[in-house]
């Protein structure tokens, strides 16, 4: 079965650039989740979209944006990057945002900041 | 804002069950409880979700107590391979679009 699709996998940004991480959900899937996972820590929600509009937000910093296009994949969009920002981004994404249905989760980008 | 409380760690024999265990008193009438777990820094990986009832699948069962204020986890057979971070995460807000992972429990399963 398709999964979750994250691209690139590994990325190296230097301090100050700008990187942009891409996410595929699930086919006729159309809610995507992203998340951050520093060094050591747990996942922590950044944002969400339903039906190509913002959800929730969560610690999603200023320099970070995120959208949802028309084909209902996503892309965060990281500026001003900074040595804290190495870590783990996951993608995930269910059908039907809602209480009750499953969330489907990537295997993730590796950025690391130098 | 993760509403939910699990032990740092546990121990398990291999071929016994494993049950973990997850308070979250705090949870409200419409909010569900899902289960992940991640292993090595692996994508999180679906387990099991449930509201009121009991919940099984092929790989675990899920028991919620009656006032809904903390279940367990079972994976009645564990293996070295279930060794991983079990999360316990209640889906919150009006979309349910807020999904927060807490500290997790490390389950080792040792041989």
């Amino acid at each position: 079965a398709a999964g979750v699709i994250q691209s690139p996998r590994h990325l190296i940004k230097e301090k100050r650039e700008t990187a942009t991480l891409k996410c595929y959900p699930i086919p006729r899937h159309d809610t995507v989740y992203w998340y951050q996972q520093g060094p050591g820590q747990d996942p922590q929600f950044l944002i969400s979209f339903y039906e190509k509009m913002q959800s929730d937000k969560g610690s999603i910093p200023d320099r970070f944006s995120a959208q949802q296009f028309s084909d209902y994949h996503s892309e965060l969009n990281m500026s001003s990057l900074e040595l804290g920002d190495s870590a783990l981004y996951f993608c995930a994404s269910s059908r039907l945002g809602g209480p009750g249905n499953t969330i489907y989760f990537g295997e993730g980008s590796w950025l690391t900041v130098v | 804002d993760a509403k939910t409380t699990q032990p740092p760690s546990m121990d398990c024999a291999e071929g016994r069950a494993a049950n973990l265990p997850c308070n979250h008193s705090t949870i409200s009438g419409n909010e569900y409880v899902y289960w992940y777990r991640q292993i090595h820094s692996q994508g999180p990986q679906y387990i099991i979700h449930g509201l009121k009832n009991n919940e099984t699948n092929e790989m675990a069962s899920l028991i919620i107590t009656e006032d809904r204020k903390s279940s367990t986890l079972i994976l009645p057979h564990a293996t070295l391979r279930d060794t991983a971070v079990y999360y316990c995460i209640v889906r919150v807000g009006n979309t349910g679009n807020q999904f927060y992972f807490g500290t997790g429990t490390s389950l080792t399963v040792i041989p």
